[in-house]
C-alpha cells in the first residue's frame, strides 16, 4: 500500500536512553517532516527535509537529530532521553509547495520516557 | 506571535444537522489554509485546502469558507453521522515556506 510508515508504533524507555524511529514513505514526494503532538493534543513542526536538505528546524534541542538517507526515509534520533519528550511523534511528507497539496501523516509513535 | 485558535475543544451534534467549526487566526497572513480529521491513535488525514484569494470550496459533504479580513475560516459538514466524529484541525501556510501551522484542534462528536 503507498502511504508513509512509522516504525515503531510504541516505544518505551527510561530517562536518558537514546532512541530512534523510522519514518518511510513510497508517495514520491520530496518533502518530509516530523511534528511532535503533545498531551493536549497539539501537533507542532519540529524538522523538515525537501530532497534530504534540511529546510525547517525549529526551536528543537539538540538531543533530537534527523537524518535522511534518501527522499524517501526521515528518521529521528533522540539521545539522552527526558521525561518531557513523552509525546506521539508523527511524520509526513508531501509534494513540494505544500500550498497545492495536503500533508500524508503516518500513524504515529507514541514515546514514553519513564 | 502567531496564535491560531479553533472556536471549541469539543462539539456536539446532533446527527443530520449541519456541524460548523471555526478556526481563527492573529498575528499572521497566511496564503492558503488546510483542514484535517485526525481519529484515535491515527495520524491527522487531508481533507481540505482553500488559497486566500478563494472564498469557498465544497467537497461532497464538506465545505470550507476563508475570510482573510476576519481572519477566519469555517469548515462546514452537512448531513452530520455518527462517522463523522473525529477531532479537526486546521494548517495555515505560506509560499514558499514547507511548513504547516496546526490549530488546537476540535473534538466533533455526532450523536446518533
Amino acid at each position: 500500500d503507498t502511504a508513509v510508515s512509522q516504525t515503531p508504533k510504541y516505544l518505551v524507555t527510561q530517562m536518558g536512553n537514546d532512541k530512534s524511529i523510522k519514518c518511510e514513505q513510497n508517495l514520491g514526494h520530496d518533502t518530509m517532516y516530523w511534528y511532535k503532538q503533545d498531551s493536549k493534543k497539539f501537533l507542532k513542526i519540529m524538522f523538515s527535509y525537501n530532497n534530504k536538505e534540511l529546510i525547517i528546524n525549529e526551536t528543537v534541542p539538540n538531543r533530537f537529530s534527523p537524518k535522511s538517507p534518501d527522499k524517501a526515509h526521515l528518521n529521528l534520533h533522540i539521545n539522552s532521553l527526558e521525561l518531557g519528550d513523552s509525546a506521539v511523534y508523527f511524520c509526513a511528507s508531501s509534494r513540494t509547495g505544500a500550498y497545492s497539496y495536503g500533508y500524508t501523516f503516518g500513524s504515529g509513535t507514541r514515546l514514553t520516557v519513564v | 506571535s502567531q496564535k491560531i485558535e479553533q472556536n471549541s475543544e469539543a462539539l456536539n451534534i446532533q446527527e443530520g444537522k449541519t456541524a460548523t467549526l471555526t478556526c481563527n487566526y492573529t498575528n499572521y497572513s497566511p496564503a492558503y489554509l488546510q483542514w484535517y480529521r485526525q481519529d484515535p491513535g491515527r495520524g491527522p488525514v487531508f481533507l481540505l485546502l482553500i488559497r486566500e484569494n478563494e472564498k469557498e470550496k465544497r467537497k461532497e459533504r464538506l465545505k470550507v469558507t476563508f475570510d482573510t479580513t476576519l481572519k477566519q475560516s469555517l469548515f462546514h459538514i452537512t448531513a452530520s453521522q455518527p462517522a463523522d466524529s473525529a477531532t479537526y484541525l486546521c494548517a495555515l501556510g505560506n509560499f514558499g515556506n514547507e511548513k504547516l501551522t496546526f490549530g488546537t484542534g476540535t473534538r466533533l462528536t455526532i450523536i446518533p
